[in-house]
């Protein structure tokens, strides 16, 4: 059964804390994106990776960081430099065609909260 | 800088009417236009992506046309349900891969 997953559903982080939010991915595709939603914001490209070991920042990069040493996984760390952290986080892959990218698949997204 | 409006941002209707919700961009030199449905608390659903050699795409009740020179993209729903109450999102290429709208929230009474 082919898909995006995301773990965990929801995480809770203390002030001053970096936390990992997992991205996974069996669809062989090449892209992978990390977006952040907030309420009356829409989504906001975080970082994105069209192949492993390479990636770019989106428009909000600043307080993330991401890896991707595999083809299958693409982890988003939030880091204590960010501000407000509080937010939907959703994961999403999508193949790639040339310089073009095709549809986006989107996961079941993580609810981060700041205590 | 690609800009995405989609309107109205909500939309009440009765169950059974056809309703058309509204995407527009500012950048016409797009390659496709893809549209979402978002259920609250969850991630977003893929509906339809139509290439920029396409004028139209359909999927069941759902048809989306593409009109790249005026900048304008409409997604219509036929005989709506209330299992059709999400929000639906459009999202074309910009600077980044996809730039999205901030949605239509639609509510369908039964």
């Amino acid at each position: 059964d082919g898909g995006i997953t995301q773990s965990p559903k929801y995480l809770f982080r203390k002030e001053g804390q970096n936390v990992t939010l997992s991205c996974e991915q069996n669809l062989n595709h090449d892209a992978m994106y990390w977006y952040r939603q907030d309420p009356g914001q829409g989504l906001r490209l975080i970082y994105y990776s069209q192949i492993v070991n390479d990636f770019q920042k989106g428009d909000i990069a600043e307080g993330y960081s991401v890896s991707r040493e595999k083809k299958e996984s693409f982890p988003l760390t939030v880091t204590s430099a960010q501000k407000n952290p509080t937010a939907f986080y959703l994961c999403a892959s999508s193949a790639l065609q040339g310089a073009s990218y095709n549809e986006q698949f989107f996961g079941p997204g993580t609810r981060l909260t700041v205590l | 800088k690609q800009e995405v409006t989609q309107i109205p941002a909500a939309l009440s209707v009765p169950e059974g009417e056809n309703l058309v919700l509204n995407c527009s961009f500012t950048d016409s030199a797009i390659y496709n236009l893809q549209w979402f449905r978002q259920d609250p608390g969850k991630g977003l659903t893929s509906l339809l992506l139509i290439q920029s050699s396409q004028r139209e795409q359909t999927s069941g009740r759902l048809n989306a046309s593409l009109d790249k020179s005026s900048g304008r993209s409409t997604l219509y729903i036929a005989a709506s349900q209330p299992g059709d109450s999400a929000t639906y999102l459009c999202a074309v290429p910009g600077n980044t891969p996809l730039v999205f709208g901030k949605g239509t929230r639609l509510s369908v009474i039964a």
